[in-house]
């Protein structure tokens, strides 16, 4: 079974096109994650969401917006989408706790704008 | 804010020899680290990671890494290299304010040679 799903695997489309990534885990965890993984392999966070509460919203285009029906999902939609944002996307989750727990990653999602 | 330097964005050994990839912090106060191991075209797995607890953290698949305070340091090892641990590896920091904020270098690709 999939602890962190993400679909889909692979998103090819044009500039100015909006697109959506979902993100699926099945590990009952409070808190999931949007990452960046640039084509340098740099990591860094984009959004987090605790029990469907926005806690974490980095410095990212308003062009980003995420989305989190329940505690079990989060989605990522893009508008108007820029060369720039060719990167792979990673969905994370964890559980809560009173210190910093393991972060479980999904596949990713490789997103290229032409 | 907290952040991680990995020296050394390539790394290669030989099969059987000591696997030694380095990791610096900055932060004011000993903070919550993380190693992570990315497979190609997988997403990110944890290590191991060091809460305050034992200075010398071991992990999966035979990796262990010390924490010295002194040299603000983490520096992941393993006694003997395998061809499988041919991979990309983050070190990563928590935010001392918001634990789910995650921190990650830059990574160090492992290359194990036969």
């Amino acid at each position: 079974d999939t602890a962190v799903s993400q679909t889909p695997k692979y998103l090819v489309t044009q500039m100015g096109n909006d697109k959506s990534i979902k993100c699926e885990q099945n590990l009952g965890h409070d808190t999931m994650y949007w990452y960046k993984q640039d084509s340098k392999k740099f990591l860094k966070i984009m959004f987090s969401y605790n029990n469907k509460e926005l806690i974490i919203n980095e410095t990212v285009p308003n062009r980003f917006s995420p989305k989190s029906p329940d505690k079990a999902h989060l989605n990522l939609h893009i508008n108007s989408l820029e060369l720039g944002d060719s990167a792979v996307y990673f969905c994370a989750s964890s559980k809560r706790d009173r210190g910093p727990s393991e972060q479980y990653f999904g596949p990713g999602t490789r997103l290229t704008v032409t | 804010a907290q952040s991680v330097t990995q020296l050394g964005s390539h790394v290669s050994v030989s099969e059987g020899a000591l696997v030694l990839l380095r990791c610096n912090y900055s932060s004011s106060v000993p903070p919550y680290l993380f190693w992570y191991v990315q497979y190609p075209n997988q997403g990110l797995q944890l290590l191991l990671k060091y809460t305050s607890a034992a200075t010398l953290v071991k992990g999966i698949n035979g990796f262990e890494a010390e924490f010295k305070k002194s040299e603000t340091s983490f520096h992941l090892t393993k006694p003997s290299a395998h061809m499988s641990d041919a991979a990309e590896y983050f070190c990563a920091v928590s935010d001392l304010y918001n634990f789910n904020k995650f921190y990650f270098g830059s990574g160090t690709k492992l290359n194990v040679k036969p």
